[in-house]
């Protein structure tokens, strides 16, 4: 069984771009949540997606957005980067919304933004 | 308002002994925690986990203890190898779900030969 795979692995991209990240979930998996990490605020969370809507935000400004598709694949944008926006993106993939199921992490996105 | 804090930023362990590593919270709410191991510039690892109507349960050489009193949980590797060197991250969430998990800061392991 694959596991969660997150495109591309690296970017560079320059302040007041835009950019997408993409993530496929584990086959089966409906939940999808987002997760920035940095080395001074570690790992915080940015949102999560279920059956194609957004169930949960985090503390992230509108800049960041995501969605989700019907085959459970979701996207993840940035608009306006700025450079604290430099950080790997990790996507995760859950069986079922509660019910004490573990979530799996994909490899990440490492975002540079210059 | 750190609610998931793992106080130790690193802790260095022979090869066979014991390596306990602890965390602490602050939301009464959180009843779902989560251990995962990581490797730089790879996804954390999920490792083991543990829901509130309990206080142990065990995976092979991991086992993580809560003390819902406390707002205390610890994760107890034995014995420890090598190959356990990585940085673990403590998380917990509300509602039994991983679908928005608060992680604390870490704990870099190094477990000597």
């Amino acid at each position: 069984k694959a596991g969660v795979t997150q495109t591309p692995r690296y970017l560079i991209k320059t302040r007041g771009q835009q950019v997408t990240l993409s993530c496929s979930p584990i086959s089966g998996h409906r939940s999808v949540s987002w997760y920035q990490q940095t080395p001074g605020q570690g790992l915080q969370f940015l949102f999560e997606y279920f059956s194609e809507t957004q169930r949960n935000k985090g503390n992230f400004p509108g800049r960041f957005s995501g969605r989700q598709f019907s085959n459970s694949r979701s996207e993840m944008n940035v608009s306006t980067l700025e450079l604290g926006d430099s950080a790997l993106y990790l996507c995760a993939s859950s069986l079922l919304q509660g019910l004490n199921t573990e979530a799996f992490f994909g490899q990440g996105t490492r975002l540079t933004v210059v | 308002d750190q609610q998931v804090k793992q106080n130790s930023p690193s802790l260095s362990v022979q090869e066979g002994r014991i390596s306990i590593l602890n965390c602490d919270y602050t939301n009464s709410m959180f009843d779902y925690f989560l251990w995962y191991k990581k490797y730089p510039a790879e996804g954390p690892t999920f490792l083991i986990s543990i829901s509130s109507i309990k206080d142990k349960n065990e995976d092979g050489r991991f086992t993580v203890f809560l003390n819902k009193s406390a707002k205390h949980l610890s994760l107890h590797i034995v014995p420890s190898q090598p190959g356990d060197s990585a940085v673990y991250f403590c998380a917990a969430s509300e509602r039994g779900g991983s679908e928005k998990l608060v992680f604390g800061k870490g704990t870099k392991l190094t477990v000597n030969p």
